[in-house]
């Protein structure tokens, strides 16, 4: 089955740290770019992170440079979300996706994990 | 930054009819926009894309039509299944990808 799951979200304090992973199967993770994106029922969805399908190029929403880092490793099919200084408006749930193009970028996402809960409050 | 904006809110109707959302974006994005379905619990699921081309193993009653500046999401005849909320993205201005705030269409 073709499939994206994410782990490592939780409850954590303002400035703490958390690493997401997202596990990809059923397919060849190292041929498409993939994302972050997160989902507040107040903002709504919004674009966190991008990465190119080699992991030479990244790219992130304003609010989170500096604090984020994207990363995947092929060897494991997997993506990772390093996210360091937490804000209580980061809290959102957080999906990993992966872009529609094989082996070119579309920028639209065709497959979606079902998301990992990320609550920062103090 | 793009903004779209999705109306109505809220969509009341019942099975067999069609539904119609819509969504402006707030400079041209040419045809760059996509179309998700989220259920309650899930995840969201591409529907359409390129403002016009349905994704792989989605149903012919949806369509999406609109460029510049206006889009619009058709259901044709509504199936149980469909009761959801609905989401445009557009792409004109990657990386930076934003969304719209959503329509939900419910049962009457």
């Amino acid at each position: 089955e073709v499939q994206l799951v994410e782990s490592g979200g939780g409850l954590l304090q303002p400035g703490g740290s958390l690493r997401l992973s997202c596990v990809a199967s059923g397919f060849t993770l190292s041929g498409y770019e993939m994302y972050w994106v997160r989902q507040t029922p107040g903002k709504g969805l919004e674009w966190v992170a991008f990465i190119n399908s080699g992991g030479e190029t990244t790219y992130y929403t304003d609010s989170v440079k500096g604090r984020f880092t994207i990363s995947r490793d092929s060897a494991k099919s997997s993506l990772y979300l390093q996210m360091n200084n937490l804000r209580v408006e980061d809290t959102a749930v957080y999906y990993c996706a992966r872009d529609m193009g094989l082996y070119f970028i579309s920028w639209y996402l065709d497959l979606w994990g079902r998301g990992t809960l990320v609550t920062v409050s103090s | 930054e793009i903004v779209l904006t999705q109306s109505p809110a809220t969509l009341s109707l019942s099975p067999g009819e069609r539904a119609t959302l819509s969504c402006r974006a707030s400079q041209s994005i040419s045809s760059l926009l996509a179309w998700y379905q989220q259920k309650p619990g899930q995840s969201p699921r591409l529907l359409i894309y390129d403002a016009s081309t349905r994704a792989t193993g989605i149903p012919a009653r949806f369509s999406g039509s609109g460029s510049g500046t206006d889009f619009t999401l058709t259901i044709s005849s509504l199936e149980p299944e469909d009761f959801a909320v609905y989401y445009c993205q557009q792409r004109s201005t990657w990386p930076l990808l934003t969304f719209g705030g959503g329509t939900k269409v419910e049962i009457k």
